[in-house]
């Protein structure tokens, strides 16, 4: 157990409908990071917030968004779905902000659009 | 930009070594990493290596890094049956902003056979 808590664990939905991703990271982290695994795209970095601040941005659609809240926890907001979306979410988190400090990774969301 | 390479599939006799070998190709790279995903589960943190060594040794997992080459191998010793899933390597690099990410490879499928 990473201590890195992703809710739900499964998400089914329908194209156009919109979807948030819950993660809580590991005590004393304050970045978190979000990466997407599909089976055509392998795993691939979204974002990174530390400490409630973007800091760091793959390629995230702008369907997609993020934040980061007081409490450390962050959500990822994904809306007018499609097909392509279908997916393991993984949120990771470290203690720092930089690529010194390693990242450890949740169980993962895995969201199905039908 | 950055890319990460390994072969698909290994496949290795309980008790025997492993090897699993990747290629990358960002020389600003300050951490490698070895990740293991187990079926339906998240990714687990295995080793790193800072881009200044050469080899590191952890328990029956050793880490050799040949930075000229930009190449990087995991050798398992002792394999046995749970160490069966697929591993993935990654190269972690900062960005502009003071964030980082993670850029994985495909992932090797390594399975153990009695």
């Amino acid at each position: 157990d990473s201590g890195v808590t992703q809710t739900p664990k499964h998400l089914i939905t329908a194209t156009g409908q919109r979807v948030t991703l819950r993660c809580s990271p590991r005590s004393g982290d304050l970045s978190v990071y979000w990466y997407q695994q599909s089976l055509d795209q392998g795993l691939q970095f979204l974002i990174q917030y530390y400490n409630g601040e973007e800091r760091a941005k793959g390629n995230i659609l702008e369907r997609f968004s993020a934040q980061q809240f007081p409490d450390l926890h962050s959500e990822l907001n994904l809306s007018s779905l499609e097909l392509g979306d279908s997916a393991l979410y993984f949120c990771a988190s470290s203690e720092g902000q930089t690529s010194s400090y390693e990242q450890y990774f949740g169980p993962g969301t895995r969201l199905t659009v039908t | 930009g950055e890319d990460v390479e390994q072969s698909l599939f290994l496949s290795v006799r309980e008790g025997d070594s492993s090897v699993i070998n990747c290629t990358y190709t960002d020389s600003s790279s300050t951490y490698l990493y070895w990740y293991k995903q187990e079926p339906g589960a998240g990714l687990q943190l295995l080793t790193y290596i800072f881009s200044n060594m050469d080899m590191k040794q952890d328990q029956r997992l050793t880490v050799l890094l040949n930075k000229k080459d930009k190449h990087l191998s995991l050798r398992i010793a002792d394999t046995q049956t749970g160490d069966s899933a697929i591993y993935f390597c990654a190269e972690s690099s900062d960005s502009t902003g003071g964030g980082n990410k993670l850029t994985f490879g495909t992932g090797t499928q390594l399975k153990v056979e009695l």
